[in-house]
């Protein structure tokens, strides 16, 4: 099985940059995902990392070390709207998809 | 307008009934995954399917039961509901079993 962490809640200014940390342990290794939720909504796909390195894509990042079991969301110029849950999610070697609890973003004006 | 529906939306179910949960995508994805989703517990996969005709066990998936009859639709049926089954349930589905997911609006299970 999968073991991932993330913290629970993170709270920041508008405008501001936040980092959210996920690290995991695997059984096996097939990418890294990052979903957004927002309350009382379904999970959007944000970013999928496989390889080490920076994946950028608008105001987000997220980053991938496999040797370290580490990966970070990196959200840029915050909005009001980015407050939501980020979700980290280990794909194993059989192509299943384990979620973190998710970490609550709250954006403050 | 292409997507994932689930029925119904919420559902307030007596312990002992059985329930089936309804999935329907109009995307011609091969692969479907039903999760549920509960508070500090994060998604968890229940069942999920690769391929029409195919099913497989996820992470917790005592208590409920799933088929794959074509590509569309992909339903989980709790056979004896518990409490312990209440919970926020998702439907997901992806081109391929190596591609993101695309994940439903969801259904609100209470089961008394």
């Amino acid at each position: 099985g999968q073991n991932i962490d993330q913290p629970t809640e993170m709270t920041a200014t508008e405008g501001a940059i936040v980092q959210i940390n996920c690290t995991y342990q695997t059984s096996g290794f097939n990418g890294l995902f990052w979903y957004q939720q927002h309350a009382g909504e379904a999970p959007t796909f944000l970013s999928y990392n496989v390889l080490d390195g920076l994946e950028e894509k608008g105001r987000f990042s997220s980053f991938l070390s496999r040797s370290k079991g580490y990966s970070y969301l990196l959200l840029k110029e915050l909005q009001m709207k980015d407050s939501a849950s980020y979700l980290c999610a280990v794909r194993d070697g059989d192509y299943k998809l384990s979620f973190g609890a998710g970490t609550t973003v709250t954006v403050r004006a | 307008i292409a997507g994932i529906t689930q029925a119904p939306t919420s559902q307030i179910l007596a312990a002992g009934r059985r329930m089936t949960l309804r999935c329907t995508q109009d995307m011609r994805h091969n692969a479907m995954y039903w999760y549920r989703q509960d508070l500090g517990l994060g998604l968890r996969l229940i069942h999920y399917s690769n391929t029409a005709g195919t099913t497989g066990k996820g992470e917790v998936p005592d208590g409920y039961s799933v088929s794959r009859a074509n590509t569309d639709d992909f339903p989980l049926t709790l056979a004896s509901a518990v409490p312990s089954q209440t919970s926020v349930y998702f439907c997901a589905s992806s081109v391929t079993s190596d591609n993101e997911q695309f994940f439903g609006p969801g259904t609100r299970l209470t089961v008394l």
